[in-house]
């Protein structure tokens, strides 16, 4: 089945640090790829997706590449915020498949001032 | 605010007892989801309701049980509480049968005692 694995966390960061989160993904046909973040106390948020390959999802400075040669999504900002302190979940869609959004395991980032 | 509101935010309980977990989807949305997530198997897809109809169903206990009324609010019920139910059960809600961007209530925290 579909199933998507994330880099084991807590990763910690300093203010205006680069941050990658690994994401690689299994399907059988031709996912649809999400990265979602769930702040504190609150409840998930869809940050970002790519639809096909080679195709690049971006919003407040975070971006992540659809790589169907790597079966990857990584997550990366280039500077990183106190505010973007939260839980980041990478998960995927097949249509036509078991037409359900999988999420990976998530993973915390922490980030000091 | 995402627009899903879930209630009650936070439910104590006995083992054996039943609950039942109230979600209203954003406005016009006619598709809602029931995750469950837990620190040990993170986010689990339980069932999906799209205009009432049950679309598709996860990894949801035989105890478990949900419907979706005309007026699109859902609930799910959960019976025979066990320890390991305690959880924080989210409801999301989307537009079309597909959960291409999915919009997550705050959740309800269950704790069984």
């Amino acid at each position: 089945g579909d199933s998507v694995t994330q880099m084991e966390g807590p990763v910690t960061l300093s203010e205006e640090a680069f941050l990658t989160i690994n994401c690689t993904y299994t399907a059988t046909g031709y996912p649809s790829l999400f990265w979602y973040v769930q702040y504190p106390g609150e409840g998930l948020q869809l940050l970002l997706k790519a639809t096909k390959a080679d195709d690049k999802g971006s919003n407040k400075g975070f971006e992540a590449t659809y790589r169907k040669e790597t079966t990857s999504f990584h997550l990366e900002k280039g500077s990183v915020q106190v505010s973007d302190s939260a839980v980041y979940f990478c998960a995927l869609y097949t249509q036509g498949g078991s037409e359900k959004l999988v999420f990976g395991k998530g993973t915390k980032l922490t980030v000091n001032p | 605010d995402s627009g899903v509101t879930q209630t009650p935010k936070h439910l104590i309980t006995a083992t054996g007892q039943r609950v039942t977990l109230r979600c209203s989807p954003r406005s016009g949305d006619l598709s809602v989801y029931w995750y469950q997530q837990s620190l040990d198997q993170g986010l689990q897809f339980l069932i999906q309701y799209y205009n009432g109809e049950e679309r598709a169903k996860g990894n949801i206990l035989e105890r478990f049980s949900a419907q979706q009324f005309p007026d699109l609010h859902s609930e799910l019920n959960l019976s025979s509480l066990e320890l390991g139910d305690s959880a924080l059960y989210f409801c999301a809600s989307s537009l079309r049968q597909g959960p291409e961007k999915l919009f997550f209530g705050s959740g309800t925290q269950l704790s069984v005692l």
